[in-house]
């Protein structure tokens, strides 16, 4: 079983629309937790980490649920330049990140 | 946010060719760097932990005499892909930790392809 799993996608959807996605793990002594976000042949970047009380970054809203052991990005308003592939992420103690398969996101004009 | 910066970009190479890739952080010291590849379509598979001042740390199924990891400084770590043949042609991403505040994670360097032909 992986470490992270997330839905792959793809999401397709129109400008302005609302977009959300989760993702699961599986190691309940995980640490922190993070989305990132990758351009097409780019590098992980750190779009934000994930709090227990759920945190916004402008239209981006993040939420924990330790009990369930999952984790959901929520983007509002979606640009063209949403488009991406969003990371769920989660750091152990040993400062490693255990990644997800990234889930994919379209937005059209 | 931190920077790190990786060299270099792209790479061509022949079979049997030796590469080095450098990844430094900018603007912190990092006592941990990793090391990842990524294929086509998947997800980022860590290679390895690069420790300063000690011997790295690789995953199941690396071949540490193949990919040789140096940490010298706080803020330089290589990775040297011993006798690259095509299969070892990936994306390889460098990241460092940077510790400490409500931003401790890893930062991602921009990464680099490598082709072998």
């Amino acid at each position: 079983r992986k470490e992270v799993e997330q839905d792959p996608g793809p999401f397709n959807v129109p400008e302005g629309a609302t977009v959300a996605f989760n993702c699961t793990y599986s190691n309940s002594a995980s640490q922190s937790f993070f989305w990132y976000r990758q351009d097409c042949r780019k590098e992980p970047k750190l779009l934000m980490s994930v709090y227990s009380s759920g945190n916004e970054d402008g239209r981006f809203t993040a939420q924990l649920n330790r009990a369930s052991q999952y984790i959901s990005l929520l983007i509002r308003d979606s640009k063209l330049s949403d488009s991406a592939t969003y990371l769920c992420v989660v750091l152990f103690n040993d400062y490693k990140l255990s990644f997800g398969a990234g889930t994919t996101v379209t937005v059209r004009a | 946010g931190a920077v790190v910066s990786q060299h270099p970009s792209w790479v061509i190479c022949k079979s049997g060719t030796s590469v080095k890739i450098e990844c430094r952080s900018l603007d912190f010291q990092a006592t941990t760097m990793f090391w990842y590849r990524q294929f086509p379509k998947q997800s980022l598979m860590l290679m390895a932990t690069s420790n300063e001042g000690s011997k790295a740390t690789y995953e199941q199924g690396v071949e540490k005499d193949k990919f040789l990891i140096n940490h010298a400084s706080l803020t330089l770590s290589t990775l040297t892909v011993t006798s690259a043949h095509p299969e070892d042609s990936s994306f390889y991403i460098c990241s460092a930790f940077l510790a400490g505040g409500i931003l401790e994670t890893q930062y991602f360097g921009p990464g680099t392809r490598l082709l072998v032909l």
